[in-house]
């Protein structure tokens, strides 16, 4: 069974608008960690945003959120007043304790931001 | 700045020959990842490292062996490079904790004819 699923292989949303990415995950370990990544074109992976099965928030950083519904097993990020630059690729992961800390990632998200 | 350094952007090898990646951090993180990356699949293991010595199996280590002699540097091996392991590839560190994220290299495109 697959550990991370995204099923929007492309996005497409205008500029200044906000978008969600998709993200679900499958795990029996009550500690993870969820993380999201974003890839330019350049292809440098940028840490962006983290989440703990523990944390009550939705974590925050700058125009990135991540909308974490434990019991649904999502953990979808949210991109608020998307910019030109934030046309990339989008990678969703998660880090398990019980397998020794190794991570897991989706298959990516395309997000292409049209002026 | 925290750095993960890889030993070439762009390489291109024979059939049959043996390939070294090198993957060098200086962050003193203990886990080192090797992924390889192609178009529609993501990110896929190919082998990690816990410590000095330490090696596991990630998802796809068929044709490839790795060592960590250093705990800075992290070697992939291509025992003998075929045409279906042209490919990005992309080593990590990371810290072991799981609320600390990976740190990237900046890949090697590898093309094998």
């Amino acid at each position: 069974a697959q550990k991370i699923t995204q099923t929007q292989p492309g996005m497409f949303v205008q500029e200044k608008e906000a978008v969600t990415l998709d993200c679900t995950y499958d795990t029996s370990d009550p500690s993870y960690g969820l993380f999201w990544y974003k890839q330019p074109s350049s292809g440098e992976m940028i840490f962006l945003i983290y989440q703990g099965s523990y944390d009550q928030q939705n974590a925050t950083e700058g125009r990135y959120s991540l909308n974490f519904q434990k019991a649904r097993k999502s953990a979808n990020l949210v991109i608020s007043a998307s910019q030109l630059g934030d046309s990339a690729m989008y990678f969703c992961a998660m880090r398990e304790v019980n397998t020794g800390n190794q991570f897991y990632f989706g298959t990516g998200t395309s997000l292409t931001v049209i002026p | 700045d925290v750095k993960v350094t890889q030993s070439s952007r762009y390489l291109v090898k024979r059939t049959g020959e043996k390939v070294f990646l090198e993957c060098v951090q200086d962050m003193d993180h203990e886990n080192m990842f090797w992924y390889r990356q192609d178009p529609g699949l993501g990110l896929r293991l190919i082998y990690f490292s816990y410590d000095v010595k330490m090696k596991e199996k990630g998802d796809i280590p068929e044709g490839y062996s790795v060592s960590r002699e250093k705990k800075e540097r992290f070697s992939l091996i291509l025992e003998s490079a075929s045409t279906n392991q042209t490919s990005m590839y992309l080593c990590a560190s990371s810290l072991g904790r799981v609320n600390h994220e990976q740190y990237f290299g900046p890949g090697t495109r590898l093309t094998v004819t």
